[in-house]
């Protein structure tokens, strides 16, 4: 069964340096969407990527976050100057489509990313 | 804001039937979705329910929705040691293009 794959699986970095996290959505879906789960907490939705732009994004994703589609395949998370409350587990999801069509999101495994 | 509740953790003998509890505020939300965490892994997508309907099953899955209370409960018959994970509800927000809110996830610990 296709799956949406994330590198690396875990991301060591000092604070202030920036971070790409990755992600290979699955190869037909349309949607893509990161979230983060800071340890003890909730899943929280960042934003969503449809057609080469953000559809929607959620107060945590500030202007040191950003999101790309380099190339056909790859959907990227920037974050540009790392603070110690980034430590999270960040979840890629991409989905067929979305609105009223049921079109579930599918996740990757996550990034745990520790901000030292 | 929008909120989904779950209780935190739920334990069962092997064998018996798990019932995972979750509640919701958005009566626009679309569809519910049950996801399941293993440890170290990512959510994998078990079952969902649209919000006109009040009963799903698939195999050993039953999902029973209560639109009017905003309740949402996953069944899980003779369960195993192998279903022990997290399991989170989440709903698709209404007033989005599809973000899912998400609960707490209910750790289920299956004893042999």
């Amino acid at each position: 069964e296709p799956e949406v794959t994330q590198t690396p699986s875990h991301q060591v970095t000092q604070m202030g340096q920036e971070v790409i996290l990755r992600c290979v959505p699955i190869s037909n879906h349309l949607y893509f969407y990161w979230y983060r789960q800071i340890l003890g907490q909730k899943v929280e939705f960042l934003v969503s990527f449809y057609n080469n732009e953000i559809s929607e994004k959620s107060e945590i994703f500030d202007d040191q976050f950003s999101v790309e589609r380099p190339d056909g395949s790859n959907f990227t998370l920037k974050i540009r100057s790392t603070k110690l409350e980034d430590s999270a587990m960040y979840f890629c999801a991409s989905s067929e489509g979305t609105g009223f069509r049921n079109q579930p999101q599918h996740f990757g495994d996550g990034t745990r990313l520790s901000i030292l | 804001g929008e909120d989904v509740e779950q209780s935190l953790f739920l334990s069962v003998r092997e064998g018996d039937s798990s019932v995972i509890n979750c509640t919701y505020t958005d009566s626009s939300s679309t569809y519910l979705y049950w996801y399941k965490q293993e440890p170290g892994a990512g959510l994998q997508l078990l079952t969902y329910i649209f919000s006109n309907m009040d009963m799903k099953q698939d195999q050993r899955l039953t999902v029973l929705l209560n639109k009017k209370d905003k309740h949402l409960s996953l069944r899980i018959a003779d369960t195993q040691t192998g279903d022990s994970a997290i399991y989170f509800c989440a709903e698709k927000y209404g007033g989005s293009q599809g973000n899912l809110i998400f609960g707490k996830g209910t750790k289920l610990s299956v004893k042999p």
